[in-house]
């Protein structure tokens, strides 16, 4: 089946500093991926959906200069969370559809949980 | 606004149970629903999809109905074990997934 790939797993910056996360299709072509954030004991909320070859559309309250999406290939999005700051520490997750499949289900990456001290 | 609430919030049961999660949704204009078991700290395993024409889907012990006119889902797990333990999570698909707040289960052995 379809795997989605998210590194880093963890990771743990200094407050001012950016924080880059990957997500890759491993075994699939994903034009769109998405990005959400999870609080803890809260449920997904979708910051951004990422399209490949252009511009990320960012849902509402979500600061595009913050969080910086790139796109550059069919099989891989990053994430950058530019001058974190504590309030920023959160698991985030991303997710992509193999529209090859018939089911057009969803596969979610492992996640990162973020902690900026 | 589509909004996905989920019913209850937890839920404890011993071992060998069969149980009923459930979730609802405010708006029916739904291509699909999908059910994501969530372990903590980590992310989400897609369990079942159910398409909006679908009434129902079944994998192993799991078995997801779909009532889009009431806009109602329930997930069934027969038989619980102490490895069913996880956030169970639906989603509606609408042009982009929106998620429930999930269910927490516990099954003690």
């Amino acid at each position: 089946g379809a795997v989605v790939s998210q590194h880093p797993s963890r990771v743990i910056c200094k407050s001012g500093t950016s924080v880059k996360i990957e997500c890759r299709s491993l075994d699939f072509q994903a034009t769109t991926m998405f990005w959400y954030r999870q609080f803890p004991k809260q449920s997904l909320m979708l910051m951004a959906t990422s399209n490949e070859g252009s511009k990320a559309t960012y849902e509402q309250g979500v600061e595009k200069d913050k969080f910086l999406i790139n796109h550059a290939s069919l099989t891989l999005s990053t994430l950058t969370v530019t001058s974190a700051h504590p309030e920023d520490s959160s698991f985030y997750i991303c997710s992509a559809r193999d529209v090859r499949t018939e089911s057009y289900g969803y596969t979610f990456g492992s996640g990162t949980r973020l902690t900026v001290v | 606004k589509q909004e996905v609430t989920q019913i209850p919030a937890a839920l404890s049961v011993p071992e060998g149970e069969n149980l009923v999660l459930n979730c609802s949704f405010t708006d029916s204009a739904i291509y699909n629903l999908q059910w994501f078991r969530q372990d903590p700290g980590k992310g989400l395993t897609s369990l079942l999809l159910i398409q909006s024409s679908q009434r129902e889907q079944t994998s192993g012990r799991l078995n997801a109905s779909l009532d889009k006119s009431s806009g109602r889902s329930t997930l069934y797990i027969a038989a619980s074990q102490p490895g069913d333990s996880a956030t169970y999570l639906c989603a509606v698909y609408t042009g982009k997934l929106i998620f429930g707040q999930g269910t927490t289960l516990q099954v003690k052995p």
